[in-house]
């Protein structure tokens, strides 16, 4: 079956260091996103990219890394520079360049700094 | 600044009512509008696609009007029901240089009461 997989379900981390978070998806989409979710909250964009090697800052880029190094994956970063690290993670994909262009979310990482 | 406006105050209605949700933005161009569920804990699920030069868009018991003058889009469930208990996400994709943006606002929250 097509989907969008995120991996790990939950994840600590120790204060100081960086830890990665997996997004891989089989559905042929070029673009992909990270989102942030804080309990009660709405999806702020963290980076997006709309093709490999390639990929654009969000609204709270500050603290966290990607790659595109291939058109299935998209990884996120949290690095020690994000202060305030413990959140929801969302992935997301779109197929560009169509009309009909919902995004398919995977479902979630929950980090949290211990 | 861009900024996605919805409702952060709950909507409790009564089953077999309508609930009509609000999306309000500002310093957008959007190329359409979406609309998402989101359950506890998973990822949103898309709903509904309304294109900017498109008044509305029907799916059973689902409604959403896009009115691009007053920068608003409506969303309606007709003959809820407990099962429609959810946060709903409104996302907005603006065309930029780097292909499409996906923003989403801060989402309501429906509960459906019996």
């Amino acid at each position: 079956d097509g989907g969008i997989t995120q991996s790990p379900k939950y994840l600590f981390r120790k204060e100081g260091q960086n830890v990665t978070l997996s997004c891989e998806q089989n559905l042929n989409h070029d673009a992909m996103y990270w989102y942030r979710q804080d309990p009660g909250q709405g999806l702020r964009l963290i980076y997006y990219s709309q093709i490999v090697n390639d990929f654009q800052k969000g609204d709270i880029a500050e603290g966290y890394s990607v790659s595109r190094e291939k058109k299935e994956s998209f990884p996120l970063t949290v690095t020690s520079a994000q202060k305030n690290p413990t959140a929801f993670y969302l992935c997301a994909s779109i197929r560009q360049g169509f009309l009909n262009t919902e995004a398919f979310f995977g479902q979630g990482t929950r980090l949290t700094v211990v | 600044s861009q900024k996605i406006e919805q409702n952060s105050e709950a909507l409790n209605i009564q089953e077999g009512k309508t609930a009509t949700l609000t999306c309000n933005y500002t310093n957008y161009s959007p190329a359409y509008l979406q609309w998402y569920r989101q359950d506890p804990g998973r990822g949103p699920v898309f709903l509904l696609l309304i294109r900017e030069n498109e008044k509305e868009k029907r799916k059973e018991r689902l409604k959403v009007t896009f009115d691009t003058t007053l920068k608003q889009s409506l969303f309606h469930i007709t003959a809820s029901q407990p099962a429609d208990s959810a946060t709903y996400l409104c996302a907005l994709v603006g065309l930029t240089g780097g292909g499409n943006k996906l923003t989403f606002g801060t989402g309501t929250q429906l509960k459906v009461e019996l």
